[in-house]
């Protein structure tokens, strides 16, 4: 099955710029959607299609992906963005076709 | 604006059935767009995916859980359910419902309910 590598904990100052990896084979050639985890909260959907926001999301996230490594960016990071961050994908070759990553844990110092 | 409500008993013995349901407010569950799904979370883990229906009672399941695991769909309650049998304290977790925009690319979740923590134990 298809596997989604995240590293477990970025730490960021304020005001500064989080980037947060998602690794997985060939990915630039899957769309890449982002989920955003407050403690004791649901997710919360920021990135779609590699790069989209939903309507509320600030424009503070971005998204890229490409080769084997998708990528969350976070611009002028708040304490307010301190959460876990998954990353998840359609793998259509499989019968458990939502596949999510690994989780990171995004720390504001 | 769409939300997910789920509801059911936040504890369950082992080797019984959970069950839960979601219900959909401030929308339509009959859509032809989108899919209603379950995922849970284990405690300090990550998302996994249960399984999926469309309103017209379709169904994907995780493989590694479909042995035990029926999701059904009640249009005229605006609902849908999950129900697993033979439960574990492995299944201890946190259950969401979503909602996921089709079933294939891109299948992304837009909406989910607040969740609701399911604990295994006699």
């Amino acid at each position: 099955s298809y596997v989604l590598t995240q590293p477990p904990s970025v730490s960021v100052a304020p005001g500064q710029t989080a980037r947060i990896t998602c690794g997985g084979n060939n990915i630039g050639s899957k769309g890449v959607h982002w989920y955003q985890q407050k403690p004791g909260q649901a997710p919360v959907l920021v990135v779609y299609d590699d790069s989209d926001r939903p309507s509320g999301i600030p424009e503070r996230f971005s998204g890229s992906n490409s080769g084997n490594t998708a990528t969350l960016t976070i611009s002028r990071v708040e304490a307010g963005d301190e959460a876990d961050y998954y990353c998840q994908v359609w793998d259509s070759s499989s019968d458990h076709p939502y596949v999510f990553g690994t989780g990171t844990k995004v720390t504001v110092l | 604006q769409l939300q997910l409500q789920e509801s059911g008993p936040g504890l369950v013995k082992p080797s019984e059935t959970l069950s839960l349901t979601c219900t959909v407010s401030g929308g339509s569950i009959s859509s032809s767009t989108y899919y209603w799904g379950w995922i849970r979370q284990p405690p300090g883990k990550g998302l996994d995916w249960i399984g999926s229906i469309y309103y017209s009672g379709s169904t994907y399941y995780n493989p590694s859980l479909k042995s035990r695991v029926t999701i059904s769909v009640d249009t005229s309650k605006k609902q849908f359910s999950l129900k697993m049998s033979s439960v574990t304290a492995a299944d201890t977790a946190v259950y969401y419902c979503a909602r996921s925009l089709g079933f294939g690319e891109p299948a992304y979740m837009d909406v989910w309910g607040k969740g609701t923590t399911v604990t295994v134990s006699s």
